[in-house]
């Protein structure tokens, strides 16, 4: 069990840039999530993965988001045009889903600044 | 919807002080409690869970109850150190919901020697 890794660990860029950003979860995990976590405040959801197939996506999650799972394995989410709110940490979470409670894991996130 | 309310901090306290931090939860359906934390400059990490009503959760001397009756999981420990010192965030998750966790704010904890 490597854990959770995302990367880059923080990310500048300036206003209107695009950025992406990758998590690989642990290996046997099929389910992935990504939440979004900004300063004195608690993660939000915004997608979840089963596999590859993208089953949900919180409307914080606008047209300039958007993720990936290709083949069921690491993920990337992609933020285009990027503005000054969406200065956050960006949270990878997986989990093995097998009917009964199972708990998630969480990488260590990207921190996005926006200048 | 889902959703988790929990005490405004910043939470101070002495070394061995008797910590509780409240948390009350809105949820349909008999939803997984548990409690995270995050230490400075760390990730997040599960402190303890409860799946079932009167479940407790315990670990590192932190505990939990679920009570469904007054929709609450609140966290004490007997005896704090400074090595507590973090940001614990109650949450829930349901399976009706994939298993997404609806986290609180978070409660600041700052313990002094």
């Amino acid at each position: 069990d490597t854990g959770v890794s995302q990367n880059p660990r923080h990310k500048i860029t300036k206003r209107g840039q695009n950025v992406t950003f990758r998590c690989d979860p642990i290996s046997e995990h099929n389910r992935l999530y990504w939440y979004r976590q900004t300063l004195g405040q608690g993660p939000e959801f915004l997608t979840y993965f089963q596999n590859e197939a993208q089953l949900e996506k919180s409307r914080l999650l606008s047209d300039r988001f958007s993720a990936e799972r290709p083949k069921g394995s690491f993920s990337t989410l992609e933020i285009q045009r990027t503005e000054q709110g969406d200065s956050a940490m960006y949270l990878c979470a997986s989990s093995l889903g097998t009917g009964s409670y199972q708990p998630q894991h969480f990488g260590d996130g990207t921190r996005l600044s926006i200048l | 919807g889902n959703s988790v309310t929990q005490m405004e901090g910043p939470v101070t306290l002495s070394e061995e002080a008797f910590l509780t931090i409240n948390c009350t939860y809105t949820a349909t359906g008999y939803p997984s409690l548990f409690w995270y934390v995050q230490y400075p400059g760390e990730g997040l990490q599960l402190l303890l869970k409860a799946t079932k009503a009167d479940d407790k959760g315990s670990n590192k001397g932190f505990e939990a109850t679920y009570r469904k009756e007054t929709t609450s999981f609140h966290l004490e420990k007997g005896s704090v150190q400074v090595s507590d010192s973090a940001v614990y965030f109650c949450a829930l998750s349901s399976t009706a919901s994939y298993d997404k966790v609806i986290f609180g704010p978070g409660t600041s904890l700052s313990v002094i020697p």
